[in-house]
């Protein structure tokens, strides 16, 4: 069974970082595609980041180009997203996903800019 | 950029009557490959995402077969053929063709 456990997240002020991590099993970690998504209610889902199965290829969405930074760690099946010089935008449920299709998804996690 | 556009962006069902929710795609979302990577997502209230159908019309393990996705080019429909209390939620069509970025239409509430 697939699975993707997120940890992470929280409250952080403006200009702060934050790291999320995805636990990934159920599936060979190394061989896939893995994805970062967003959700807020006013923007709804929006794709954040991609990377390759080896980590060389990496696709950021503009609005986080230069601040967020995704890496993995295949011996470990694992999935991060540095974020830093956050803002008040950025506050949203963020989802890991496996693939570049998103097959499946994280249980979510929230982050809040705010001071 | 590939726009996503989803309508209704609101949908009132009955229960055990046939739904259809539109999405139509600001450019022809074939691939030079040939295939067409057009997702569509469940999401019940308070739950993750769900993706039920991929490449336009296939589904995805364990999604229950009065699901089923079709269209072509830049015009894709999903439709529930009997709407159980279950389906109520939000669904979202995502294209995979044109990347980055990947891109969602902006969700329908499925509402009973």
């Amino acid at each position: 069974e697939v699975q993707l456990v997120q940890s992470g997240g929280g409250l952080v002020q403006p200009g702060g970082s934050l790291r999320l991590s995805c636990a990934a099993s159920g599936f060979t970690f190394r061989n896939l595609w893995m994805s970062w998504a967003r959700q807020t209610p006013e923007k709804g889902l929006e794709w954040v980041a991609s990377i390759n199965e080896d980590g060389g290829e990496k696709y950021y969405v503009d609005s986080v180009k230069g601040r967020f930074t995704v890496s993995r760690d295949n011996a470990k099946n694992s999935l991060f997203l540095q974020m830093d010089n956050l803002g008040a935008d950025d506050t949203a449920v963020y989802y890991c996903a496996k693939g570049a299709h998103f097959d499946n998804w994280g249980q979510g996690t929230l982050v809040t800019v705010s001071s | 950029d590939v726009v996503m556009t989803q309508s209704p962006l609101s949908l009132p069902v009955i229960l055990g009557q046939p739904a259809s929710i539109s999405c139509r795609s600001s450019q022809s979302l074939v691939h030079s490959g040939g295939g067409t990577y057009l997702n569509w997502f469940q999401q019940r209230p308070g739950q993750s995402p769900r993706r039920l159908i991929y490449q336009v019309s296939y589904r995805d393990s364990g999604v229950p077969d009065r699901f089923s996705g079709s269209g072509s080019g830049t015009d894709f429909t999903l439709k529930i053929s009997r709407v159980e209390a279950e389906d109520v939620g939000d669904y979202y069509c995502m294209q995979a063709t044109h990347w980055p970025p990947w891109t969602f239409g902006q969700g329908t509430k499925v509402v009973i």
